[in-house]
Parts: C-alpha cells; sequence; structure tokens
C-alpha cells in the first residue's frame, strides 16, 4: 500500500481483556517496528521485525505483551489480560531495511483504551 | 535522566518568526538524527534526517548536529500556521538495528 495501515484506529476494551492490533507495513519494507506512546510523551520502543523474525524485543514492557509477523509482511500485536496502564497510542512504523539510516514511515496509530 | 531530552513546551510564536527547537543526549553512539513533526491524532511524520555531525538545510528547515556537545537543533524559518504541530527528536545507534530514542516532543503553536 501507499503507507502504513493500523487498525483499529481506536479500541475500547474492559481491563483483563485480549486485544490485538493489525499493522499492514508498505509493500517491500523488510523492518518493522512497534512503538507506544502515552499522552504528552514521545513514542517509546516496543518490539522490531527484520523478516519474519523477532530481532528485538527488549521494549516489551512484560509477558502479557506479544508480537508477530508469520508471513514477513503483516504484523499483530497481542496484549493480554488488558490493564489500565496499558491505556496509550501504539504507532506502527516500517523502514526499507533495519539501520534507521533512512528513517521511518508510521501509521496513525491505534488508540487503546483500557476501561 | 532520559537517554534524549527534550524541552516540551509549549512554545508559541509568530507568524514568520525564527524557530529553534533543540534536544541533549546522553548516549554517544548514537549515529543518526531525525526530526519528526506530529499532527495531532496522526503518526509522526520524518522532517529531516542527519547523519553524524553537521548541518542539513531542506526548504525553511535546518537541522543541525553537535556530537561533541551531544546536542541537535532543528530550526524553521518564515514559520506558518500550518506547521503548528508537535516536533520530536529521535537519534539511533546503527548497532542497534534501527530502534529509535525519542524525546518528549515540543509543542509548537504558530499565530497568524
Amino acid at each position: 500500500g501507499a503507507g502504513v495501515s493500523q487498525t483499529p484506529s481506536n479500541k475500547v476494551t474492559e481491563k483483563g481483556k485480549y486485544v490485538e492490533l493489525r499493522c499492514d507495513p508498505i509493500s517491500g519494507h523488510t523492518a518493522l517496528y512497534w512503538y507506544r506512546q502515552s499522552l504528552g510523551q514521545g513514542p517509546e520502543f516496543l518490539i522490531y521485525f527484520q523478516g519474519t523474525g523477532a530481532a528485538d524485543d527488549s521494549g516489551l514492557p512484560n509477558d502479557r505483551f506479544f508480537a508477530v509477523r508469520p508471513e514477513g509482511s503483516v504484523s499483530t500485536l497481542k496484549i493480554q489480560r488488558t490493564e489500565r496502564g496499558d491505556s496509550a497510542v501504539y504507532l506502527c512504523a516500517s523502514s526499507l531495511n533495519a539501520g534507521g539510516d533512512y528513517g521511518y514511515t508510521f501509521g496513525s496509530g491505534t488508540r487503546l483504551t483500557v476501561v | 535522566q532520559k537517554e534524549v531530552e527534550q524541552d516540551p513546551g509549549p512554545l508559541s510564536v509568530p507568524e514568520g518568526a525564527i524557530v529553534s527547537l533543540n534536544c541533549t543526549y546522553s548516549n554517544s553512539a548514537f549515529q543518526y538524527f531525525m526530526w519528526y513533526r506530529q499532527y495531532s491524532r496522526k503518526g509522526p511524520e520524518l522532517l529531516m534526517y542527519t547523519y553524524s555531525s553537521g548541518n542539513k538545510e531542506d526548504g525553511r528547515f535546518t537541522a543541525q548536529v553537535d556530537k561533541s556537545s551531544k546536542y541537535i537543533s532543528l530550526f524553521i524559518r518564515d514559520s506558518q500556521p500550518s506547521d503548528s504541530a508537535t516536533y520530536l527528536c529521535a537519534m539511533s545507534d546503527w548497532n542497534q538495528g534501527g530502534k529509535l530514542i525519542f524525546g518528549q516532543g515540543t509543542e509548537l503553536s504558530v499565530k497568524p
């Protein structure tokens, strides 16, 4: 596609529920990144994929968070047993390759609200 | 102390003013330096990227990197109301696979 697509754009869920957030990167981009942005803060790194494999998941806050990219294109961020503190905008970005030298293209994000 | 520090503002200037936005950082391994613009309820949009020290100019925007001082700047000339947004600095270390470390963001308002 022309840009990075994230669905849903908004998600409201009850505490304790499971949610999945989807990211469809730019076609041909091998690197895919997930970030989380809280209100008034810059994005914080969660995980990045090079192809199908998670090359760095050091930013995932705990084992309730998991992400997959089974075919090297679309990625899904999964959050189990959601907590109110998980409320944030979850941003996905893709780049031609990993390394940061071309910068990223971000999607518009999924705004997650846990009530 | 955060790896990247950025004054959150808000910063309000009249149309036509020169705007100066700044970040400091502590990790000397950072090699790539970027500025993103983020409009409300949108994802960050890449404005400028610079490798290592030096200046880079693109239209009304100039990015400066001073690695010796661990200080980066973005200048906006002839600012326009459409420049009103949050500006995020970001930086990365090649060895970390392009993982970006962002500043908090500076909220800029350009008044007509």
